[in-house]
């Protein structure tokens, strides 16, 4: 289970982190994935990391303008944005990929709304 | 522009079975059996119920089922049920991931 943090408002120019906190070893040993949704574009794929290492791939998309990262503990994931723009009103999802499956995205959290707006 | 082409929207009957389509090319849907599908209602997260192109998740009802010919995928949703109104969504891992554009389907 994914379980990620609420809903935010902020302004343009704000920083934010929302996390994505999971649990036990299936967690640690998992990719986890941000997606993006808006209306207008769809589902889009922003990133990978794998918590055990933190090692971690962009979209070309969304290189960037977005850093992923996670807890030593590897139970918690983050996406962060250093400077938002109203753009990036959206809902974003974690998702756990798992290679053995083609990396399919089987388990996702609940999603984070953020609305950006002056 | 999404990276894979769905109908917009489909629509049935209970009991009846529909189809939706997800188009992509001979470099993603055409080389990879990584073909997923994804039921989202609104509100909710997306919830996997197709992958590998014709593989159930545990508990997923055996109603749904997909296939892949050439660069298209398709899921299939047999003996339609109400609560089976929602977005669906098909995606394809090719080290990226891609994503339709989305198919409300509405049961009449």
């Amino acid at each position: 289970q994914l379980v990620q943090s609420g809903a935010e408002v902020k302004k343009p120019g704000q920083s934010l982190t929302i996390f994505c906190q999971g649990s036990g070893d299936s967690f640690s040993t998992s990719y986890i994935v941000w997606v993006r949704q808006t209306p207008g574009r769809g589902l889009e794929w922003m990133g990978i990391i794998y918590p055990r290492d933190l090692h971690t791939r962009y979209s070309a998309s969304f290189q960037g303008q977005v850093t992923l990262s996670a807890d030593k503990s590897f139970t918690t994931a983050y996406l962060q944005w250093s400077s938002l723009r109203a753009s990036d009103t959206a809902m974003y999802f974690c998702a756990r990929s798992v290679a053995s499956e083609g990396y399919t995205l089987d388990v996702w959290g609940q999603g984070t709304a953020v609305i950006v707006s002056s | 522009q999404s990276a894979l082409t769905q109908p917009a929207s489909v629509s049935g009957s209970p009991g009846q079975s529909i189809t939706v389509s997800c188009t992509g090319s001979r470099s993603d849907i055409g080389s990879y059996n990584s073909v997923s599908w994804y039921q989202q209602h609104p509100g909710k997260a997306p919830k996997l119920i197709i992958y590998e192109v014709t593989k159930r998740p545990s508990g997923v009802s055996s109603r749904f089922s997909g296939s892949k010919s050439g660069d298209t995928a398709s899921l299939t949703i047999s003996g339609l049920q109400t609560e089976d109104e929602a977005d669906y969504y098909c995606s394809a891992y090719t080290s990226d991931w891609l994503f339709g554009g989305g198919t409300k389907l509405t049961v009449l």
